[in-house]
């Protein structure tokens, strides 16, 4: 079966725009994890999303946002980007939440680069 | 606070050696779980094994074994006779209370390991 799916895979934008990305789940996933990879910070999670509602929020401001659809897939939004916002963007993609899950799948990430 | 910590940043060793990788983890809580995840220069995270803290075996996957041990809140990795195809990022990462997958994981900063021919 298709894996975890992330668009656009490279993005180039300005200071002080927004961008979004998106995030299509192994098929039958329901939760949606996303998290941040830089250099400086390793990797760092985000925020999951769990039947459309955020289950859980990592240590990010609130220009960083995101939700889930119906279908499961999910995007996530920066607004108002900044230099420091350059990294790898990877989703993961869990048939459950919580005890119940058992691992979850990584796609191959959207690099976001910020100029 | 949960914290993963990977001493090594970057291992080199020649095809055919054995080689460990190290995690030391530290949190409060008494259920957790502990992970291994390989990232290959194509970025995505492969997933390895999932542990949780009520089970201390050690397991073996062909040439792939882990070691955990609470005492020293230890959880090794180690990788015998090496291939070139090892040569990755690998993480290892913490998830403590219900979350058993990816959500809320703690990443260690990884290690780099680079399998010479």
């Amino acid at each position: 079966k298709a894996g975890v799916t992330q668009t656009p895979r490279y993005l180039i934008k300005t200071r002080g725009q927004q961008v979004t990305l998106s995030c299509s789940p192994i098929s039958g996933h329901r939760s949606v994890s996303w998290y941040q990879q830089t250099p400086g910070q390793g990797l760092q999670f985000l925020f999951e999303y769990f039947s459309e509602t955020q289950r859980n929020k990592g240590n990010f401001p609130g220009r960083f946002s995101g939700r889930q659809f119906s279908n499961s897939r999910s995007e996530m939004n920066v607004s108002t980007l900044e230099l420091g916002d350059s990294a790898l963007y990877l989703c993961a993609s869990s048939l459950e939440t919580g005890v119940l899950n058992t691992e979850a799948f990584f796609g191959q990430g959207t690099r976001l680069t910020v100029v | 606070a949960q914290k993963v910590t990977q001493a090594q940043t970057e291992i080199s060793v020649v095809e055919k050696e054995d080689v460990t990788l190290d995690c030391v983890y530290e949190t409060r809580d008494t259920t957790y779980y502990l992970f291994w995840y390989k990232q290959p220069p194509s970025g995505e995270l492969v997933f390895l094994i999932r542990r949780n803290s009520f089970d201390e075996q050690n397991e073996i996957s062909g040439r792939y074994s882990w070691n955990f041990q609470k005492s020293t809140s230890s959880f090794n990795f180690t990788i015998t006779a090496s291939q070139v195809v090892d040569s990755a990022v690998y993480f290892c990462a913490l998830s403590e209370g219900s979350g058993g997958g990816a959500d809320g994981l703690t990443f260690g900063k990884g290690t780099h390991l680079i399998i010479q021919p």
